[in-house]
């Protein structure tokens, strides 16, 4: 049950794409296609932003999307704004209705 | 509309016991898996435990087991997260969320959490 690697922090101007990647092995990201994405501003509950590896839910911008390729899952935000600085967290089906969380990446818009 | 509440948390001293609670409304509670997620200030989230929607089974990250017990009562729409022999670790703010969407493996609503702080 270790956390899931992400970069500590990403950042980009506004209106450029950015992509937030996300390692696990083959027993959590690499094994089962439910990976899901939350936002998190300073001071509030996460938000999710993308489940099933790609799947977005309604009301949220279709500026943002998942994918995934072996052991890695990446979020990757197109024509960047100001509102999406925030912290993004993935998570994975771990197996035996177990999840484990990545550790974090802080979205800054320069 | 979908809502979480939780309450119960409050500072409390190693080896000390605390009884977390989530009261839902807005959506059919019963129908769903449920879940609590911790997070230390200024830290990342961590999946704590979850429940299936008739209690039947329940699953733990290791770090808690054998401490924490997830509970529910399906007739009061309410979440609970037993907490026994509690750490200076287990200090954090914690959601309940519930499972939905697609696979229903992702939390599509989450709590404004209640924070714990286990210290003497």
């Amino acid at each position: 049950q270790s956390a899931l690697t992400q970069p500590a922090s990403v950042s980009g101007s506004p209106g450029q794409s950015i992509t937030i990647s996300c390692t696990g092995t083959s027993s959590d990201v690499g094994g089962y296609i439910y990976v899901s994405w939350y936002q998190q501003p300073p001071g509030k509950a996460p938000k999710v932003m993308i489940y099933d590896v790609n799947k977005r839910p309604s009301g949220v911008a279709n500026r943002f999307s998942g994918s995934k390729s072996g052991n890695t899952a990446s979020l990757t935000i197109s024509g960047l704004q100001a509102e999406d600085e925030a912290d993004y967290y993935c998570c994975s089906y771990a197996g035996s209705d177990t999840y484990v969380f990545g550790t974090g990446t802080k979205v800054t818009v320069l | 509309e979908v809502q979480l509440v939780e309450s119960g948390g409050g500072l409390v001293q190693p080896g000390g016991s605390l009884t977390l609670s989530c009261t839902a409304s807005g959506f059919t509670f019963v129908g769903y898996w449920m879940s609590w997620v911790r997070q230390v200030p200024g830290k990342g989230l961590e999946w704590v435990a979850n429940i299936k929607q008739d209690g039947s089974e329940k699953h733990y990250v290791d770090s808690v087991k054998g401490r924490f017990t997830i509970s529910r009562d399906n007739g009061k729409n309410s979440l609970y997260l037993q907490m026994n022999s509690l750490r200076a670790e287990d200090t954090a703010v914690y959601y309940c969320a519930k499972y939905g969407l697609g696979s229903g493996t992702s939390l599509d609503y989450w709590g404004q959490g209640t924070l714990v702080t286990v210290s003497s």
